[in-house]
């Protein structure tokens, strides 16, 4: 059965630090990669995904995230986090139609 | 553009009773995925339908059931309902497999 591991349960940082949240997964076949988040009071919302190709992929308010298939990896990037980037994190991958999701990482940005 | 819409918002329901949870997906997303998410924890994945046909399940009793509807829209069906079963539903639709977008939820209580 696949699974996905996010590393850190709660992260801290004051603003313009840079983040890098920690995804990796179990299956070893082709999936579909995605990263979610959910602001306070807020319904999930789509961060970012991969599918195929460049292995660097960008998604809305300046996060990036970056597949490396030799470590099973999909870690979320921002250069200089902002207040507003309060929330919780979540990676999810997907094959055949299955969806699995990590159990989150929460962020909390110190103004 | 309206979201996907989920129906009722909250719910409370007594052990051993049934429960129907009902979603609207985004006008022209023919996929929609049902998910468990409990507190502390990432969504768990429940079922999958694209075309009205299911395409994916998770590891959930035959308790739980779901359907789609000519128009896309789904039910979640949960029989004898259990205390454990308490917490949020979300149903998530999309275009076909790029990346979900989420309801609000429906809070399922079991007393």
């Amino acid at each position: 059965a696949q699974s996905v591991s996010q590393h850190n349960h709660h992260v801290i940082l004051s603003e313009a630090a840079s983040l890098e949240l920690g995804c990796n997964y179990s299956y070893g076949g082709t999936v579909n990669l995605f990263w979610y988040v959910q602001y306070p009071g807020q319904h999930l919302q789509l961060l970012l995904k991969y599918f195929s190709g460049d292995p660097l992929v960008k998604g809305i308010k300046g996060f990036e995230a970056e597949f490396i298939k030799s470590k099973f990896s999909f870690n979320l990037r921002k250069p200089s986090v902002q207040w507003s980037d309060t929330a919780e994190y979540f990676c999810a991958v997907t094959n055949a139609g299955k969806s699995t999701f990590g159990d989150g990482t929460t962020l909390t940005v110190k103004p | 553009d309206a979201g996907v819409t989920q129906s009722p918002t909250h719910l409370i329901k007594t052990r051993g009773q049934q429960v129907t949870l009902r979603c609207s997906p985004i006008s022209g997303h023919k996929s929609v995925s049902w998910y468990q998410q409990v507190l502390g924890q990432g969504p768990q994945f429940i079922f999958q339908y694209y075309e009205k046909e299911e395409r994916g399940r998770g590891n959930f009793p035959d308790r739980f059931s779901a359907r789609q509807f000519p128009n896309y829209s789904s039910e979640l069906n949960v029989n004898a309902l259990l205390l454990g079963d308490s917490a949020l539903y979300l149903c998530a639709s999309s275009q076909g497999q790029g990346g979900y977008t989420f309801g609000s939820g429906t809070r399922l209580t079991v007393v």
